[in-house]
């Protein structure tokens, strides 16, 4: 199972600011998801990040809101711009694993003040 | 009507007793099917996938009805270990790929 890690694994942020969630797994994967998870509540895709072109965004989240990057095949970025209060939440991404499973990363947890 | 479905929970059990989770989904086009775990605080973990033809994994058994839409897990013999919020998850390859995660069975195990 590959195995993926998160930076920072928490921050307190002040509104209006944008801050930046590194992903690296560690070996090459195709595809790479983010997701948040908010208190209480269970996973909700973001989007997909595709080496080589822009991710996918799901219903709801737009590119200018989560730019990702995804600048190889082992490391994606998800930042969250001019933030809110609301987006206070835990950030997670996977990468898939054998037979349609998903390893995720650590998270992570995010209040904005 | 939510893709995923499941029992919010709590399930309040003793030591010992056999606790069986449901969930069901709405996508007859889904084609794989699983069971996460995710500790407080912690990421979502495969606990095992699920099968037509049941599947056993010492304690855990987990069931798939296609017809029914519907997917078990059972767990017998409950450990303080076993704590912790069961996800239902669903895949499908129609239009995309695509998870769904249910909200999670949140367990508790007492001695």
């Amino acid at each position: 199972s590959a195995v993926i890690s998160q930076k920072p694994s928490r921050d307190i942020c002040q509104r209006g600011t944008s801050l930046t969630i590194q992903c690296q797994v560690d070996s090459q994967v195709t595809m790479m998801f983010w997701y948040r998870q908010q208190p209480g509540q269970s996973l909700t895709l973001i989007a997909t990040a595709n080496q080589g072109s822009e991710a996918t965004y799901e219903s709801g989240f737009v590119i200018d809101k989560f730019p990702i990057s995804r600048p190889n095949l082992t490391f994606s970025t998800l930042t969250v711009s001019n933030m809110s209060p609301e987006d206070s939440s835990i950030y997670l991404c996977s990468s898939t694993g054998r037979a349609d499973t998903q390893y995720f990363g650590p998270g992570t947890r995010l209040t904005v003040l | 009507r939510k893709e995923v479905e499941q029992d919010p929970g709590p399930f309040n059990v003793p030591e010992g007793a056999t606790v069986a989770f449901n969930c069901t989904y709405s996508n007859s086009a889904s084609q794989s099917f699983f069971w996460y775990r995710q500790d407080c605080r912690k990421e979502p973990k495969l606990l095992m996938s699920v099968y037509s033809s049941g599947n056993e994994d010492g304690r855990f058994t987990a069931q798939l009805n296609r017809a029914s839409q519907y997917i078990s897990l059972l767990i017998r013999d409950s450990k303080l270990s076993d704590s912790a919020t069961y996800l239902c998850v669903v895949y499908s390859h129609t239009g995309g790929f695509k998870t769904i995660f249910g909200a999670g069975t949140r367990l508790f195990v007492k001695a």
